[in-house]
């Protein structure tokens, strides 16, 4: 049962356009939510996140939006830049001391 | 300071053997997460070790088990390795018990059972 959803395995842009990644959760007790980004060979690092009790957060070219009542979210990269090229993974945990649960990424290519 | 450092880097198993990575958590770190990175599965948590006990389990099946030691480090074992076990293997260290944005991923170990 996959509770963190990325539909889309794989996403290209052009350079300077803006970049969405799509993710929907089916679990209702999710309050807290993260995006990571990972480079092949390399470990995921952390992006950005956003509490249930917000609906934008916003961290220089990124910003992550929550809808609460459709269960989904959204990362933005505006303007995309080639070295955002990489796996993107939305993750979501019931509490900010819990486990995390892991979509499965989405590849996003920056095209020049 | 030291990232999280994992060893190997890559491993080549036979069904049915035995394998045990390890992870080395950054300075002053308590906390150690394993996951399991497959190209269908994504990314899949396995356990996570505080303070050396087991915290939180994921949904692996016994052959699947780790351990904490007092400085922290951390190991993983996989029992009867079956060809589904191949995978990138990573861990996570964090302060705090659950992490959650304050997790710091090692490169990986990637097996490949064959």
């Amino acid at each position: 049962d996959q509770q963190v959803k990325q539909n889309s395995p794989s996403l290209s842009v052009q350079e300077g356009r803006i970049s969405i990644l799509n993710c929907d959760y089916t679990n209702s007790m999710f309050d807290y939510f993260l995006w990571y980004k990972k480079y092949p060979a390399e470990g995921p690092t952390f992006l950005i996140s956003i509490s249930s009790i917000k609906d934008k957060n916003e961290d220089g070219r990124f910003t992550v939006f929550l809808n609460k009542s459709a269960k989904h979210l959204s990362l933005h990269i505006v303007p995309s830049q080639p070295g955002d090229s990489a796996v993107y993974f939305c993750a979501a945990t019931p509490l900010r001391d819990d486990k995390i649960i892991f979509g499965k990424g989405t590849r996003l290519h920056i095209l020049p | 300071k030291a990232g999280v450092t994992q060893t190997p880097r890559y491993l080549i198993k036979t069904r049915g053997q035995q394998v045990t990575l390890s992870c080395s958590p950054i300075s002053g770190h308590r906390s150690v997460s394993w996951y399991q990175q497959t190209p269908g599965q994504g990314l899949q948590f396995l356990f996570e070790y505080f303070s050396e006990t087991q915290r939180n389990k994921g949904n692996f099946p016994g052959r699947f088990s780790g351990r904490q030691f007092s400085n922290s480090r951390s190991e993983m074992n996989v029992s009867t390795l079956e060809l589904g076990d191949s995978a990138l293997y990573l861990c996570a260290s964090s302060f705090r018990y659950g992490g959650g944005r304050e997790q710091y991923f090692g490169p990986g170990t990637r097996l490949t059972v064959t």
